[in-house]
C-alpha cells in the first residue's frame, strides 16, 4: 500500500512552458486535492474533486487545470508556467470531504525561471 | 474568506518539556479541526483531530483543546523529544466544504 505518490519529485522550468504534475492514491478515495505551499503562507487549495469526473476550485486556481479521468490519479496542469508559480505542491486524498483526515503525498518542489 | 491563523511562528524548547502550540479561528461554523505534523522534505502527516461537540481529546502523547467561546484550538505535546521537531499546522473544516489550513508553527526542541 503505497498511499499517495507524486511524480516529479523535482522539476525546473522556464516561463511560459507547461507541464502536468501526477498524483495517484491506492486507497480508494473518492476526493483529492492539489495544494501549494510557500514559505510563511502554509498550505493553500489549488483545486480539488469529489470523484471521477469532477472538479472544483478552490482557494488559488488561477494559472492552473485538473483532471480526474481515472479515481485513482489527479493531474495538476501549468500551461504557461511564470515565476509566482514556484512553490511546493502537495497532494492529497481523503475518504470524505468533511470529518476525515486527508493523506499527503510527499510533494513536488517546483521552480520557474 | 475565513482562515484559520496560528499565534507564535516558532517555538523552542527543551527535550522533555510539554509544549503547547496555539492556534485561533474565526469561522464559528467550522465542525471539524485538525492538527497535522510536517517534517523536513515531507508532506503533512496527520496527529489528532477533534469534532466541534467535543472540548478535548487525547492521543498518544498528544491532547487537543478546542475553546468555541473564544474560537481557539491547542496541541498540547507531553514530553518533548527531538523527533518531534517539525512544522505544526491547525486545519478547520465545514461540513460539505474543504480544509483551511493556518500557517504553521516550527517546533525546535533541543537536548
Amino acid at each position: 500500500n503505497a498511499g499517495v505518490t507524486q511524480t516529479p519529485k523535482f522539476r525546473v522550468l522556464k516561463t511560459g512552458q507547461s507541464m502536468t504534475l501526477l498524483c495517484a492514491q491506492d486507497m480508494n478515495h473518492e476526493y483529492m486535492y492539489w495544494y501549494r505551499q510557500d514559505p510563511g503562507m502554509g498550505l493553500r487549495l489549488i483545486h480539488y474533486s469529489v470523484g471521477e469526473g469532477t472538479t472544483a476550485k478552490g482557494e488559488v486556481p488561477d494559472g492552473y487545470n485538473v483532471s480526474r479521468l481515472k479515481k485513482q490519479n489527479f493531474l495538476l496542469g501549468l500551461e504557461s508556467a511564470a515565476p509566482s508559480q514556484t512553490s511546493v505542491y502537495f497532494c492529497a486524498s481523503s475518504y470524505s470531504l468533511a470529518d476525515y483526515e486527508q493523506y499527503f503525498g510527499p510533494g513536488t518542489r517546483l521552480t520557474v525561471t | 474568506g475565513e482562515s484559520v491563523g496560528l499565534h507564535l511562528p516558532t517555538l523552542s524548547v527543551q527535550e522533555g518539556d510539554n509544549s503547547i502550540i496555539n492556534c485561533a479561528y474565526s469561522n464559528s461554523a467550522s465542525d471539524y479541526f485538525i492538527w497535522y505534523k510536517q517534517e523536513s522534505g515531507k508532506g503533512p502527516q496527520f496527529i489528532i483531530d477533534i469534532r466541534s461537540n467535543m472540548d478535548k481529546r487525547q492521543g498518544q502523547r498528544v491532547t487537543v483543546l478546542l475553546n468555541k467561546t473564544v474560537k481557539h484550538l491547542s496541541l498540547q505535546i507531553a514530553a518533548t523529544q527531538p523527533g518531534d521537531s517539525a512544522v505544526y499546522f491547525c486545519a478547520e473544516n465545514q461540513a460539505g466544504t474543504a480544509l483551511i489550513f493556518g500557517k504553521g508553527t516550527t517546533l525546535s526542541v533541543s537536548s
